[in-house]
């Protein structure tokens, strides 16, 4: 059965602490896997997608990597608005495109 | 605004009542999810559409649930004889294609009184 599973659940840094989040996923023939950032009572905002191993991507202080079997999201030297729940996806079995969710990770960053 | 819009942002309703919520996807997509989200989880799919078909529903849709989008442009997903434990929020989600980013709403949060 198709799984996500990322760690930490929880994560709080100091502001310009670097840190990584973790995805671990087990799917049969990866056709994505997709990172989002969801605040408080809002809907998930996309980050990135990565479809092969040694894939990466960055987008200001995050960056995205992939290997067979996870996913790590790099946050380097944070600022308190990057406090945030941090999704990872994975698309579902079959060919409707549905996406699998790990339960998140909420990053809190302090001044 | 061109992203996914979804409406009520909020809904408190009784126990036993029925409601209906609307999402407005982005207008090139051909690609309608519905998805749920508790406190502290991930968001759980629930119902897919291409066009105006239903081609998948999850176990988590029980016979409560209906959705539909006719003609391939919005959809709107109703609970009938709403529970506790319907309280969540429920996204929607719109793609162009099968491998593509999908993009979500601001959701609606449901609170069932």
């Amino acid at each position: 059965e198709d799984q996500v599973t990322q760690s930490p659940e929880a994560l709080r840094l100091q502001e310009g602490e670097s840190s990584s989040l973790n995805c671990s996923y087990t799917v049969s023939g990866l056709r994505g896997l997709f990172w989002y950032r969801q605040d408080p009572g809002k809907g998930p905002e996309f980050l990135f997608t990565l479809y092969s191993a040694g894939e990466e991507k960055e987008k200001e202080r995050l960056k995205a990597t992939l290997t067979k079997k996870e996913s790590f999201l790099h946050i380097t030297a944070p600022k308190p608005e990057d406090s945030a729940t941090y999704l990872c996806a994975v698309h579902g079995s079959g060919n409707t495109g549905k996406l699998i969710f790990g339960q998140g990770t909420t990053l809190q960053v302090k001044p | 605004d061109t992203g996914v819009s979804q409406d009520p942002r909020h809904k408190i309703t009784k126990r036993g009542q029925n409601v209906t919520f609307r999402c407005d996807p982005i207008s090139e997509h051909n690609r309608l999810y519905w998805y749920r989200q508790t406190l502290g989880q991930g968001p759980e799919f629930l119902t897919y559409f291409q066009n105006e078909a239903q081609l998948e529903k999850s176990r988590l849709l029980s016979d409560r649930f209906s959705a539909e989008r006719p003609k391939g442009s919005f959809s709107t997903l109703e609970i009938q004889r709403t529970e506790q434990g319907d309280s969540a929020m429920y996204l929607c989600a719109s793609r162009l294609g099968a491998n593509t980013e999908a993009f979500f709403g601001q959701g609606t949060r449901l609170t069932v009184v």
